[in-house]
């Protein structure tokens, strides 16, 4: 119930080209949605978060989209550039919880 | 605004001893999170700590421990290693124990040989 699950593993996009990863979860409890990007020997930084009362949130060239019946949501990179180039991490949380529950991970590699 | 520092970076200890590492939170936060994060895998939280005491723990034993001091700093204490506990030990930090906005540090390194 606490599974959030992450597609793809890994992901190679050209420049310039839309970056998509897909997260589903399981427990309807879950109410807020970040998305984290992780460089190589660094921490997680939050990139953009959402809650399920709307259902897409952009920021720059970072968009989520959210779907509440199908309990799913995704991370769109619009103009992907070759600096995107991490391992992006879906997570979710409920308010009674004190944990972030994270997805397994998506090496995102962007072509010059 | 100091952001959330870790410390050691690095580490390498043998099956069966113990180790301590170290966090010092954001400034102004009060809550203190620790995550294990294994070579490929999401990070798994280990426990939280707001206001010195455990306040939420994960499916990890009990040699798994920790403390928060009264300026929210926090350790995280591992007895008895096993070769299993190598991974990246993530501290997040935040403004309240159900607060959303988690902020982590760079993470320590730990390799158990």
């Amino acid at each position: 119930q606490q599974q959030v699950k992450q597609s793809p593993q890994s992901l190679i996009v050209q420049k310039g080209g839309i970056s998509i990863i897909n997260c589903a979860y399981e427990n309807t409890a879950f109410d807020y949605f970040p998305w984290y990007q992780q460089f190589p020997g660094k921490g997680p930084a939050l990139l953009i978060a959402i809650r399920p009362d709307v259902s897409e949130k952009k920021e720059g060239r970072f968009t989520i989209s959210f779907n509440k019946s199908a309990k799913q949501f995704s991370l769109h990179i619009m103009d992907s550039q070759p600096g995107d180039s991490a391992t992006y991490f879906c997570a979710a949380k409920s308010g009674s919880a004190r944990q972030l529950t994270f997805g397994s991970g998506t090496q995102l590699t962007v072509l010059p | 605004e100091t952001g959330v520092t870790q410390s050691p970076t690095h580490l390498i200890k043998t099956r069966g001893q113990q180790v301590t590492l170290r966090c010092s939170s954001q400034s102004g936060h009060n809550t203190v999170s620790w995550y294990q994060q294994a070579l490929g895998q999401g990070p798994q939280f280990i426990f939280q700590y707001y206001r010195e005491e455990e306040n939420g723990r994960g499916n990890f034993p009990p040699r798994f421990s920790g403390l928060q001091f009264p300026n929210y700093s926090s350790e995280l204490n591992v007895n008895a290693l096993e070769l299993d506990d190598s991974a990246l030990y993530l501290c997040a930090s935040s403004l309240g124990q159900l607060n959303t906005e988690a902020f982590f540090g760079q993470g320590t390194r730990l390799t158990v040989v």
